[in-house]
């Protein structure tokens, strides 16, 4: 069965720092999609950034990027230049093109002025 | 906006009743799938329907059901509610676009059990 596992509930960065969410996956599947998702204090989730695995490349969107490594089953999400509006609970998600999502308990991230 | 519609957005009943949550997938998009998210929890997959018929099932309790409609929309029902069914219940919808399947949320409703 396929897991996901974030290993930090919570984390903290001054505003306009980086900072790097971790996540970890088990997966017997050779092709899946990997997605972080971002839930801000109005509990809207919110579609951040995803990553196929057949792709080598790291998949980025503005101040968003990954680092996939597909040999350790890990995908991080590193943030640049943080900002409050960032400051939320990010979950990362696995999907393995069958039918169920599977998704990690979530890293509460708080920016800091 | 996700294009995922949720009604209604807050549900205040007692124990023991029965409601039904409703969701309208985004256009074209044949996937929905539904979550519990309990306060300060991650998100509990209920289950899954795929133009009509269901796909997977997760942690749904016997008390819950639901069903897609030939529209696409979907309702989730629960009955002989408990105060710990309180939480925030998700619809999501999905495609696959390009090579890559992306799953979009609804608002959520938020049902309270008093």
């Amino acid at each position: 069965a396929q897991t996901v596992t974030q290993s930090q509930p919570e984390m903290s960065v001054q505003e306009a720092e980086t900072v790097t969410l971790s996540c970890t996956y088990d997966t017997s599947e050779s092709n899946y999609y990997l997605f972080w998702y971002k839930q801000p204090p109005s509990r809207q989730m919110i579609l951040v950034i995803r990553q196929e695995a057949y792709k080598q490349q790291n998949a980025t969107e503005n101040r968003f990027s990954v680092n996939f490594q597909k040999a350790a089953k890990s995908f991080s999400l590193k943030i640049s230049d943080s900002q409050l509006g960032d400051t939320a609970m990010y979950f990362c998600a696995f999907h393995s093109g069958t039918y169920k999502y599977i998704f990690g308990t979530g890293t509460r991230l708080k920016v800091l002025a | 906006d996700s294009g995922v519609t949720q009604t209604p957005k807050h549900l205040i009943t007692a124990t023991g009743q029965r409601v039904t949550l409703r969701c309208s997938p985004r256009s074209g998009d044949l996937s929905v799938y539904w979550y519990q998210q309990s306060l300060d929890q991650g998100l509990q997959f209920l289950i899954q329907y795929y133009n009509g018929e269901e796909r997977a099932k997760g942690n749904i309790l016997e008390r819950f059901s639901a069903q897609q409609f030939p529209d696409l929309h979907s309702e989730l029902n629960l009955s002989s509610l408990e105060l710990g069914d309180s939480a925030l219940y998700f619809c999501a919808s999905s495609t696959r676009t390009g090579s890559s399947y992306e799953q979009y949320f609804g608002p959520g409703t938020r049902l309270t059990v008093t």
